[in-house]
């Protein structure tokens, strides 16, 4: 199978702060990515996608970074807050085919 | 739009007994799978389904069956509950080959 993976299982900011999660990914035929937030009893809630054509994407607070060349993404949460406190997983497609492969997760706590 | 529904919320079963999970979408998506959560492990992909009455198996297909005789529809049956089948399981839905829509999951304990 795909190995998806994140860097570090637990991250703790303080409110205000920059977050930056990491995801390593193995296939380099992997062209679509995706961040997801699961808050505790919920279902994965999508965050941001990426194509493997770009390398940064943004949304409201939210940045995407996609380095190919060392097969890394990252989720940037800027001005974090208590709301944010969540495991978040980052999801690889291969080659447009139908099966996604997903990361085990970052529990991030935002400290008040 | 409700999204993805699931039902039942929770569910206890004792080994050997059955038992289907029920998700429905009202997206009119046409890609619909069902996943399970372990701790420590990210999603599994377990069946998918690419359209009514097709469907294909996953990365852990042994000890489920699914099938897709509408859009809407894409229940997983449990044949015979094993422990190890304890698990929080999520349907998905999407259109193309765009994000999914996860429903609230299942949390299924097998005694």
């Amino acid at each position: 199978g795909e190995s998806v993976g994140l860097h570090l299982p637990t991250l703790s900011v303080q409110e205000g702060d920059n977050s930056i999660i990491n995801c390593a990914y193995s296939n380099s035929a992997s062209d679509y990515f995706i961040w997801y937030k699961q808050e505790s009893g919920k279902g994965p809630q999508f965050i941001i996608d990426i194509r493997s054509n770009m390398d940064k994407r943004q949304g409201q607070r939210v940045t995407v970074l996609l380095n190919k060349t060392v097969k890394h993404l990252s989720l940037q949460i800027a001005a974090t807050q208590p709301g944010d406190s969540a495991v978040y997983f980052c999801a690889e497609r291969v080659n447009t085919g139908n099966q996604f492969y997903f990361g085990t997760g970052t529990s991030l706590t935002v400290i008040p | 739009n409700a999204g993805v529904t699931q039902t039942p919320k929770f569910q206890v079963l004792k080994t050997g007994q059955s038992m289907t999970l029920q998700c429905a979408q009202d997206m009119n998506h046409e890609y619909m799978s069902w996943y399970r959560q372990d701790p420590g492990m990210g999603l599994r992909l377990i069946h998918y389904s690419v359209g009514a009455g097709i469907t294909d198996q996953g990365e852990v297909p042994n000890g489920y069956n699914v099938s897709r005789s509408t859009t809407e529809d894409f229940p997983l049956r449990l044949l015979s509950a094993a422990p190890s089948q304890t698990s929080v399981y999520f349907c998905a839905s999407r259109k193309g080959y765009n994000e999914q829509f996860f429903g609230p999951g299942t949390r299924l304990t097998v005694l």
